[in-house]
């Protein structure tokens, strides 16, 4: 079975400070991952996905995350947050193979960004 | 383009009560599912479809039913509607490749 497990359920942090936010997920089969952003009263819009090739990702808004294999995580982070990155972030593995309709999610960060 | 489409917005019944989530994709994927969103739960899947005519199980289907007839529609269905159930129920899409899912605006429903 696979899980997701985000490490912290909310980061309070100051505008123009670095900001990285944990995930880690357990699977017995090789994973996709994402990481998805929801903002207040709406759905939620991918920041930035993992598939293959390099371990470094580049998302939308600033956003990076790095996929560690041997530590199965694959942490968010921003050099520098915005007061509109205030959101609830989740971290999300979909699978393939016999089980290619599911996505499996963390319960989320929320994300504060105080001036 | 319209994406992922859900209505009703809000909905209020009574305990008992049935009604049907109703979900539309115009982006012809394979891939459609429905989760609930509950406070510090994530996301958590109710049920899901790989096709047209082809659905199973997720990790919460109890008190739902789906059906999936033609490749764009995928109607939740609350056969007896309880305080649980309480949520809010998020429809998404996702073509058979390594893609991203697709998620709709979300439907907030509450059950008295």
């Amino acid at each position: 079975a696979q899980s997701v497990t985000q490490l912290d359920s909310q980061v309070p942090v100051f505008e123009e400070a670095p900001v990285e936010l944990r995930c880690n997920y357990s699977s017995s089969v090789s994973v996709y991952l994402f990481w998805y952003v929801q903002y207040p009263n709406q759905g939620l819009q991918l920041l930035l996905k993992y598939l293959s090739g390099s371990t470094l990702v580049k998302g939308i808004n600033g956003f990076e995350a790095e996929f560690n294999k041997s530590q199965t995580s694959f942490h968010l982070r921003k050099p520098s947050v915005h007061i509109s990155d205030t959101a609830e972030y989740f971290c999300a593995v979909s699978h393939f193979g016999a089980n290619a309709g599911k996505s499996t999610f963390g319960d989320g960060t929320t994300l504060t960004v105080k001036p | 383009n319209a994406g992922v489409t859900q209505t009703p917005k809000f909905q209020v019944l009574k305990t008992g009560q049935s009604m049907t989530l109703q979900c539309a994709q115009d982006m012809n994927h394979e891939y459609m599912s429905w989760y609930r969103q509950d406070p510090g739960m994530g996301l958590r899947l109710i049920h899901y479809s790989v096709g047209a005519g082809i659905t199973d199980q997720g990790e919460v289907p109890n008190g739902y039913n789906v059906s999936r007839s033609t490749t764009e529609d995928f109607p939740l269905r609350l056969l007896s509607a309880a305080p649980s159930q309480t949520s809010v129920y998020f429809c998404a899409s996702r073509d058979r490749g390594a893609g991203e899912l697709f998620f709709g605006e979300g439907s907030r429903l509450t059950v008295l």
